[in-house]
């Protein structure tokens, strides 16, 4: 069965302190994405790659950057985080054919708390 | 820009019913996904592309025609419990994604 691992699971920052958040698929796909999900709410696209060494904004990429040094990882890096970037995040992977993407394959999630 | 909107918000039914959740787009496609997802869980796909095996529970099904789309939860069990999210995804060239806000289903025993 595919597998997308996520770590830390979660975690507590400080107001503009640096936070790397990882992720990890052992499923071979190309694309990968980071997602954010608040509270009562659906999956906001931050970053997504498909490809090794090259990152491509989401929807909502301002405060993240996006690094994907292989194809198995992909992290996303909060250089200054701010109260607003407390939420859950998700990673994902997946196939693209013909018809487009397959089916995402998500990660746990990871908490991150900025107080 | 795409927007995903999904119907009704929240769903209460009693174990044994049959649920069924709409989602509909400001665009007309077959790009769209279904997933499930326990309070503060894995998301985890229900089905995909028109044809493909759900790799979910068995006992849904999805019908995904023009900017609609219905996921249908046959013989609901409480463990069916959860939010449901319907996803619209680009066409090959067009990667973008959007989620709607998700349906909180409640089974009751």
């Amino acid at each position: 069965e595919a597998a997308v691992t996520q770590s830390p699971r979660s975690k507590v920052a400080v107001t503009g302190g640096k936070v790397t958040l990882s992720c990890h698929q052992t499923n071979n796909h190309d694309y990968m994405y980071w997602y954010r999900q608040d509270t009562g709410h659906g999956l906001r696209l931050i970053h997504y790659s498909y490809v090794a060494d090259s990152t491509e904004k989401g929807d909502i990429p301002d405060g993240y950057k996006a690094s994907r040094p292989s194809q198995e990882n992909f992290s996303l890096i909060l250089e200054l985080a701010s109260l607003s970037q407390t939420a859950v995040y998700f990673c994902a992977s997946s196939e693209w054919g013909q018809g487009g993407p397959y089916e995402q394959y998500f990660g746990p999630g990871t908490r991150l708390t900025v107080l | 820009g795409q927007q995903v909107q999904q119907s009704p918000a929240s769903l209460v039914l009693q174990e044994g019913e049959n649920a069924e959740l709409q989602c509909s787009f400001s665009i007309s496609t077959n790009q769209v996904q279904w997933f499930y997802q326990r309070p503060g869980g894995r998301l985890i796909g229900l089905s995909y592309i028109p044809g493909m095996k759900p790799t979910g529970k068995q006992t849904s099904s999805t019908v995904t025609k023009g900017r609609h789309s219905s996921l249908t939860i046959s013989s609901s069990q409480t463990t069916d419990s959860g939010t449901y999210f319907c996803v619209l995804r680009g066409n090959y060239g067009n990667e973008k994604i959007t989620f709607g806000a998700g349906t909180k289903l409640t089974i009751k025993p």
